[in-house]
């Protein structure tokens, strides 16, 4: 089943708006990286978190990793049209006792200008 | 200019046919990885190599091979046992896997289509 749960699926936002995606999962993560593949691109490395409540920001980007480890969640303040694409949380799961990487399923963020 | 190269772009194939896809890097890292993307699933791991001569099966391995030779190198074969195989095809690498993770790098990607 799926590992790694992220919503919403899709989200529309008028230039200028706030977006957030949120990643969650059922057991403890040892670690969390975000990315984000631009429509017809391949994913890139945005961010890794890896400290409980660990909070990092890149620009108008904060990325935040839950107290309990289990959850985590990308803010874009004020949009740009430069956002469009999809965002993904890929984690590491310490139950699992593997080294994989377990992506969530993604949000496509669309931009109006 | 460091990076990962996947080849072709665009595949097509008939049903039936064994269809091998190219995974090239150059940026010394030991591990390299096999994903598929399907609208609305993410990325889901097919196979993963941490060293040459050695690699693992991931979530959806039925119906895919792959062969770890030379460490820049880690073609993915998908056989005519692959049930649904069009797909969009993601190579990656990264640093030796440990706790925490090195960030992945991806390949253009490859897009398949069985006819």
């Amino acid at each position: 089943g799926q590992q790694v749960m992220q919503i919403p699926q899709y989200q529309h936002v008028q230039e200028g708006e706030d977006f957030t995606t949120y990643c969650n999962s059922s057991t403890t993560l040892s670690n969390i990286q975000w990315y984000k593949q631009r429509p017809g691109g391949h994913p890139v490395f945005l961010i890794q978190l890896v400290k409980s409540g660990e909070v990092k920001k890149q620009k108008r980007l904060t990325f935040q990793f839950g107290e309990a480890k289990k959850n985590s969640s990308l803010h874009i303040t004020a949009t740009q049209t430069t956002d469009v694409g999809t965002y993904f949380c890929a984690a590491q799961i310490i139950q699992t006792g593997a080294n994989n990487l377990f992506f969530g399923t993604g949000t496509r963020l669309t931009v109006i200008p | 200019d460091g990076g990962i190269t996947q080849s072709p772009k665009y595949l097509f194939r008939k049903e039936g046919q064994n269809v091998t896809l190219s995974c090239e890097q150059n940026l010394n890292h030991d591990a390299m990885y096999w994903y598929r993307q399907d609208p609305g699933q993410g990325l889901r791991l097919i196979y993963y190599s941490q060293i040459v001569n050695d690699f693992q099966k991931g979530d959806i391995a039925e119906g895919y091979s792959v062969s770890r030779e030379k460490k820049e190198s880690f073609p993915l074969t998908v056989t005519s046992a692959q049930k649904n195989p069009t797909a969009f095809y993601l190579c990656a690498s990264s640093h030796v896997m440990r706790v925490p993770y090195n960030e992945q790098f991806f390949g253009p990607g490859t897009r398949l289509t069985v006819l």
